[in-house]
């Protein structure tokens, strides 16, 4: 079946610009999480939903990032005001549940910020 | 929050040789403990997970170690093979309320040498 998809797969953009990226989760999975992994480095946690709520957006950078979910299903990870330190590759996954479940991941955004 | 370290960031071996990669973490509540395989350029792939009720899991070549009083658990792969090459992280979750934030270590990158 599908996996996880993300768009667009890159996207460049200049420092004070808005962006929006978008994940369609694999159909029927209630949790989303949206990671960010910069060059080399690990999976930073940003924001979980459990269908169209988010319990906990601790992970957020700054406020300049915000996440919506809608239908329990697509969601959209948008950045204003785009900063060089934003760029990074951003990845959601999905997954059945929260709990012990394994996360599917999308092939991620790669961003980059002039 | 949870603080996963993970070692060595690079590890070099000989085709058909052992790799291990360690992992501690902070939180004595979490309980559920999945490794991720990361080729150039791919999305991140669960490759095997480890529940706190056992100290060892295997699968083919691959196996999972525990040791929840210690706080650290580890990654072998035996008779390593080209496409073994790749990044490995590992990761935990926030504990018994916060199941569903995994927090990954900083990965470590595999070379297998031919």
């Amino acid at each position: 079946g599908a996996g996880v998809s993300q768009s667009p797969s890159n996207k460049v953009t200049e420092k004070g610009k808005d962006v929006e990226l978008r994940c369609d989760p694999i159909s029927g999975h209630t949790a989303l999480y949206w990671y960010r992994q910069s060059l080399g480095q690990g999976l930073e946690f940003l924001i979980y939903f459990q269908g169209n709520s988010a319990p906990d957006k601790s992970g957020l950078p700054s406020d300049r990032f915000s996440a919506e979910r809608t239908g329990g299903s697509v969601s959209t990870l948008t950045i204003q005001r785009t900063q060089q330190e934003d760029s990074a590759v951003y990845l959601c996954a999905s997954s059945q549940r929260t709990e012990y479940n394994e996360q599917f991941f999308g092939p991620g955004t790669r961003l980059t910020v002039l | 929050g949870e603080n996963v370290e993970q070692h060595p960031s690079t590890l070099s071996v000989q085709e058909g040789d052992s790799a291990v990669i360690k992992c501690t973490y902070s939180d004595s509540a979490s309980n559920y403990f999945p490794w991720y395989k990361q080729e150039l350029g791919k999305r991140p792939q669960l490759i095997i997970d480890i529940r706190s009720n056992v100290g060892e899991k295997k699968d083919q070549r691959i196996a999972v170690t525990l040791n929840k009083t210690a706080k650290h658990f580890s990654l072998h792969i035996t008779e390593t093979q080209p496409e073994d090459s790749a990044v490995y992280f590992c990761a935990a979750p926030g504990g018994f309320s916060n199941d569903y934030k995994l927090s990954f270590g900083a990965g470590t990158t595999v070379t297998v040498r031919a």
